[in-house]
């Protein structure tokens, strides 16, 4: 079983601040974990990915992720914020397989405005 | 890279009539394709794997005679929507497997709007 905690369904920062968005998953394996974002009307799209190498991930547009095992969590933060960077961002997890394939469970996401 | 579109990206229909809503893998082969639905303000709710040259596996709850699945090959999947209604408006979005290295990343597409009138 798999699940995926994202802490915060909207978060607000200013242009320059900081962003974090947290997730916290849980995996009877060890697990991949993603961070998706979606802008409106579109599809997801990859930002990172943590498959088992370095900890800490980098990702596009400035965004970064550390797999920290003993709280696992996958926080997301990026320096600092702008104003592009509005939109839906969603945890994912997976590594369990069922039927053949890693199927991937997605947190409820977080909506992330940027303000000027 | 990995590109996956989706057509049509809006589609508004009557009730009774049915839609079908095209993934395709652009640069990669997709032995595996998945349709989601999500929901305003919500998250992506899994319906079905669409597995090329064989029948798709739907999730609990998912009508599997109402959303037809067609993997017909490495590069495409179809989603039908039959006899459609106003509650099967929603935003379906397709993501396409691709493996390597012992890892799987889904690649999503765009996503298609559904209207139901």
């Amino acid at each position: 079983a798999q699940s995926v905690t994202q802490l915060g369904s909207h978060v607000s920062v200013s242009e320059g601040a900081l962003v974090l968005l947290r997730c916290n998953y849980s995996s009877s394996v060890p697990p991949y974990l993603f961070w998706y974002v979606q802008y409106p009307n579109q599809g997801l799209q990859l930002l990172l990915k943590y498959t088992s190498a370095a900890t800490l991930v980098k990702g596009i547009n400035g965004f970064e992720a550390e797999f920290k095992k003993s709280e696992t969590s996958f926080h997301l933060t990026k320096p600092s914020a702008h104003m592009s960077d509005a939109a839906e961002y969603f945890c994912a997890v997976s590594g369990a397989y069922s039927g053949g394939y890693q199927k991937v469970t997605f947190g409820i996401g977080t909506k992330l405005q940027v303000i000027p | 890279g990995a590109v996956v579109s989706q057509h049509p990206s809006w589609v508004i229909c009557k009730s009774g009539t049915s839609v079908k809503i095209e993934c395709r893998s652009l640069d990669f082969q997709a032995t595996t394709m998945f349709w989601y639905r999500q929901f305003p303000k919500q998250s992506l709710m899994l319906m079905a794997t669409s597995n090329e040259g064989s029948k798709a596996t739907y999730e609990q709850g998912v009508e599997k005679d109402k959303f037809l699945i067609n993997h017909a090959s490495l590069t495409l999947s179809t989603l039908t929507v039959t006899s459609a209604h106003p509650e099967d408006s929603s935003f379906y979005i397709c993501s396409a497997r691709k493996y390597r290295g012992g890892t799987e990343t889904q690649y999503f597409g765009p996503g298609t709007r559904l209207l139901v009138l």
